[in-house]
C-alpha cells in the first residue's frame, strides 16, 4: 500500500517571503500521479498543483512550483510570494495510475501553514 | 458551473442512530468519491461511485455504505453511528473517475455524534 508522509505539521511564513513544504511518499509503482490540496478554514479542498511521475518536468502553476524527485520519492511545494490569502492547511497526496486504481487519493497528514504579515 | 454541493452541512446525531449524507457531483461528472476527515485519522478514502456502481472501497466497516442514483447524485450512510463517527465528510467527483483526472471537493459536511 502506498503511503504519504508530511513531517512537518505546522510552518510559518512572511508575507512576500518563500517558503517550501515536504513531502515524501513510498510506492512500489513506477507511474502515478502526485498532488498538492489546499484547505483553507472554510474546509474546502482546492487543487494547487498536480504532477505526473512520468513527466520529468517540475509543474509550475503561478507562484507554486513543485520539486520532485522520483528517485528520492520526494514531492514538495514551493510557494513563492507568499500571500495571506495561503494561509490553509496544505495536503500532499498520491493516486496510483491506472483504469482500475479509480479516484482513490492517498493523503499525507497535512501541514499548517501561517503567513504572517 | 456549479461545483459539488453537499447536504447538509452540519448534522448532530445522537450514537446508535443512522444518518444518510448528499452528494451532487459537477454537472457531467459521473465519478463521485467519499472521503472521511478526522484529527485522529486524518483524510481517509471511504468509497468511489462511477455509473452507479462501487468501484472502489476503503477500509471501513460495512456499517459505511453508499449509493449513486442514475443522475450521478450519491449517498453514503453510515448505521449505528459511533462517537469515533464525528467528522467532516468530503465527496469530490470527476468525469469518469479515471486516474488522471482531477478531483473537485465540494464543501463536506459535518457530522457530530454525541
Amino acid at each position: 500500500a502506498q503511503t504519504v508522509t508530511q513531517s512537518q505539521p505546522e510552518m510559518s511564513v512572511q508575507e512576500a517571503e518563500t517558503v517550501t513544504l515536504s513531502c515524501t511518499y513510498d510506492t512500489s509503482e513506477s507511474d502515478y500521479y502526485l498532488f498538492w490540496y489546499k484547505q483553507p478554514p472554510s474546509r474546502q479542498m482546492i487543487l494547487v498543483i498536480r504532477q505526473e511521475a512520468y513527466k520529468q518536468q517540475n509543474a509550475t502553476e503561478n507562484r507554486f512550483s513543485v520539486n520532485f524527485q522520483k528517485a528520492a520519492k520526494s514531492f514538495s511545494l514551493k510557494i513563492s510570494d507568499s500571500q495571506l490569502g495561503d494561509a490553509a492547511m496544505y495536503f500532499c497526496a498520491y493516486r496510483s495510475w491506472g483504469e482500475t486504481s479509480g479516484s482513490r487519493l492517498t493523503f499525507g497528514e497535512g501541514t499548517q501553514l501561517t503567513v504572517n504579515p | 458551473k456549479a461545483g459539488v454541493t453537499q447536504t447538509p452541512r452540519y448534522l448532530i446525531k445522537t450514537r446508535g442512530q443512522q444518518v444518510t449524507l448528499s452528494c451532487s457531483p459537477i454537472s457531467g461528472h459521473r465519478s463521485v468519491s467519499w472521503y472521511q476527515q478526522t484529527p485522529g485519522q486524518g483524510l481517509q478514502f471511504l468509497f468511489e461511485y462511477f455509473s452507479e456502481t462501487q468501484r472502489n472501497k476503503g477500509n471501513f466497516p460495512g456499517r459505511f455504505s453508499g449509493r449513486q442514483f442514475s443522475n450521478s447524485r450519491s449517498e453514503m450512510n453510515v448505521s449505528t453511528l459511533e462517537l469515533g463517527d464525528s467528522a467532516l465528510y468530503l465527496c469530490a467527483s470527476s468525469p469518469a473517475g479515471g486516474s488522471q483526472e482531477t478531483q473537485y471537493f465540494g464543501p463536506g459536511t459535518r457530522l457530530l455524534v454525541l
